[in-house]
């Protein structure tokens, strides 16, 4: 069964400071990760995927094999990244394909 | 372009009630998926279509919950009857395809249920 696990409920910053979003996975085959954010009073939406190796508003996530982890990084963080941030994983086998998200982490940045 | 439609917004009722919901899609999205999002969790999959086929539905409690695309395009959910536990958010999403880049869902605001 695959599985995503975000340790932090709740994870606040100073503005400017770096903010790391962790999240680890398990899952026996090649998965797909992906961050998804929800800003206040909005829908959830895509941020990036693993397979892009994209910077989306400066985060970036690289995805960890050995350590079966998907961490979410930027080095500045500013008051507006303030949200609930989803880790979630894809199974690329069989004809579903479905996503399993993790329980969320909301991330607050002090001004 | 017009994103993921889902009414209602709100909706309270009474253990053993029934309740529906409805999603419209974006248009030309093959692939439609319910979840169900209690307090304090990440969106869980309920049921997934392509065209107005299932795909997955194996986390549905089919005992109280059903689900139907009829022409492949709206869907509605449904449950019947309600157990308190049912209340969270119902979130609907659409994608193009289930696989390759063409696979990112688009949610929906979402239903918030409370069964009291």
């Amino acid at each position: 069964a695959q599985r995503v696990t975000q340790p932090e409920k709740l994870l606040s910053v100073f503005k400017g400071a770096p903010v790391e979003l962790k999240c680890n996975y398990s899952y026996s085959g090649s998965p797909e990760l992906f961050w998804y954010v929800q800003y206040s009073r909005q829908r959830l939406q895509l941020l990036l995927r693993h397979i892009s190796r994209e910077s989306i508003k400066g985060f970036t996530a690289d995805l960890n094999k050995g350590e079966t982890s998907f961490h979410l990084k930027k080095p500045f963080a500013q008051e507006e990244d303030s949200a609930m941030y989803y880790c979630a994983l894809k199974n690329l086998g069989g004809s579903a394909r479905q996503l399993t998200f993790g329980s969320g982490t909301q991330l607050t940045v002090l001004p | 372009e017009a994103g993921v439609a889902q009414s209602p917004r709100y909706k309270i009722i009474e253990k053993r009630q029934s309740v529906a919901f409805w999603c419209n899609p974006i248009s030309g999205h093959a692939t439609l998926y319910w979840y169900q999002q209690i307090l304090g969790q990440g969106p869980k999959l309920l049921i997934q279509f392509q065209n107005n086929g299932v795909v997955d539905d194996s986390q549905l409690p089919k005992d109280r919950f059903s689900a139907e695309r009829l022409k492949g395009v709206d869907s509605t959910l449904k449950i019947q009857p309600a157990k308190l536990e049912d209340s969270a958010v119902y979130l609907c999403a659409s994608s193009l395809q289930i696989g390759g880049g063409a696979s990112e869902q688009y949610f929906g605001p979402g239903t918030r249920l409370t069964v009291t």
